[in-house]
């Protein structure tokens, strides 16, 4: 089993719709996660990190089920400048917070 | 401040061709990493260095890639010989060394291609 697995999609939505995303961790110990976005050939930025409680940035929500050991990412209003692909990333514990990176789950949002 | 600077952008070699690969991270980060990434295997972690150690190398394919950081400004990723499989995007990555600071800035990447 991965460490962290995401459906690749593509997922292709209208604009203005909502699209949500899972993904799935193997270690039950991992304290950290956060949601990275990469535009097509370019590298990773932060879009948001993932608290306990859930939070929200915007039309972007991210929530965080560790009893089931999976991350959300919720986008309402999709935008076509939300085509990207979006990468779960989790850390591990191992001496000390390695992250480990999702294959990620690629959005398109067309007119 | 001008993130994190990688170099070459680009870069195409033969196979058996040594290739070296540059970054300076942000001024002020204590950690670097260096990714690798392929449309077959995603993002890799390769080697971790906090405060110019290597802390973790385990991601390394084998003896033909090495890594080094000789101050905090520079570090370099070597392969040698190179081989087509080598072919991929080459990220380097900082952050600041702090409890909670996973964030990590990337720079633009290296894209290899081994002939």
């Amino acid at each position: 089993r991965k460490e962290v697995e995401q459906d690749p999609g593509p997922f292709n939505v209208p604009e203005g719709a909502t699209v949500a995303f899972n993904c799935t961790y193997s270690n039950s110990a991992s304290q950290s996660f956060f949601w990275y976005r990469q535009d097509c050939r370019k590298e990773p930025k932060l879009l948001m990190s993932v608290y306990s409680s859930g939070n929200e940035d915007g039309r972007f929500t991210a929530q965080l089920n560790r009893a089931s050991q999976y991350i959300s990412l919720l986008i309402r209003d999709s935008k076509l400048s939300d085509s990207a692909t979006y990468l779960c990333v989790v850390t591990f514990s191992g001496g000390y917070n390695k992250l480990i990176f999702g294959a990620g789950t690629r959005l398109a949002v067309h007119p | 401040d001008a993130g994190v600077i990688q170099s070459p952008r680009h870069e195409v070699t033969e196979m058996g061709q040594e290739v070296t690969l540059r970054c300076k991270p942000i001024s002020g980060h204590n950690s670097l990493f260096w990714y690798r990434q392929t449309m077959m295997r995603g993002l890799e972690l390769l080697i971790y260095f906090n405060n110019n150690v290597p802390i973790d190398d385990s991601g390394m394919p084998e003896d033909r890639f090495s890594a080094k950081m000789p101050n905090a400004s520079f570090s370099t990723l070597k392969i040698q010989p190179s081989e087509p499989r080598d072919s991929a995007v080459y990220f380097c990555a900082s952050s600041e060394n702090s409890a909670g600071a996973n964030v990590l800035t990337f720079g633009a990447g290296s894209r290899l291609t081994v002939l």
